[in-house]
């Protein structure tokens, strides 16, 4: 089985700009999770979707947002861009959204505000 | 206090010897746990999964549960140079409108030759 896949890698936006992330999950899962990676805050949840519904949010300004499409496809959005939104942008799907789901990640968008 | 705490390392190990890596966590309430490996300029990797208090092992990795300590570690035997790279704690809450995964800031392992 293909693995998740994320588009584009790498990414250099301005201060101001929006971006849109995307993120294909394995075959059959229903469940995309989002994550922002950055070497002082480590890991930090996003959000959740799963069958084209937002589960869970984290603690983030509204200018993070994200979609699920029928295909379980998911793009995450970031308006009004600020330096501080440098990072890598991790995506993860899992089968189902449940207590014991395993969540397999992609490798990732790095996203660079100048 | 975080929600999952790990010690960030570096811990520095000798080819051969045995890595003990260990997490806590806060909330009692925690169902599922997680070890992802992380090389640099990569996204993480799982590495094990538990749900059961007690020990959980997958070839030269073992995981420990304990509930009542809300503790979680993680042993690798007989240790490689390729084990170097950062070790991720991660823990399940889930129920009603709380479903995520949250990570602690994790660990950095040095195996050295």
């Amino acid at each position: 089985k293909a693995g998740v896949t994320q588009t584009p890698r790498y990414l250099i936006k301005t201060r101001g700009q929006q971006v849109t992330l995307s993120c294909s999950p394995i075959s059959g899962h229903r469940s995309v999770s989002w994550y922002q990676q950055t070497p002082g805050q480590g890991l930090q949840f996003l959000f959740e979707y799963f069958s084209e519904t937002q589960r869970n949010k984290g603690n983030f300004p509204g200018r993070f947002s994200g979609r699920q499409f029928s295909n379980s496809r998911s793009e995450m959005n970031v308006s009004t861009l600020e330096l501080g939104d440098s990072a890598l942008y991790l995506c993860a799907s899992g089968f189902i959204a449940g207590r014991t789901d395993t969540q397999y990640f992609g490798p990732g968008t790095r996203l660079t505000v100048l | 206090q975080k929600e999952v705490e790990q010690n960030s390392g570096p811990l520095s190990v000798p080819e051969g010897a045995i890595a003990s890596l260990n997490c806590t966590y806060s909330d009692r309430g925690s169902q599922s746990f997680f070890w992802y490996r992380q090389y640099s300029g990569k996204s993480p990797e799982l590495i094990m999964s538990i749900y059961s208090n007690g020990d959980k092992e997958d070839g030269r990795f073992t995981a420990q549960l304990n509930k009542a300590s809300q503790y979680v570690s993680l042993l690798i035997r007989d240790s490689q140079p390729s084990d170097s790279a950062t070790y991720l704690c991660a823990v399940g809450l889930y129920g009603g409108a709380t479903n995520k995964l949250i990570f602690g800031t994790g660990t950095l392992l040095a195996v050295q030759p």
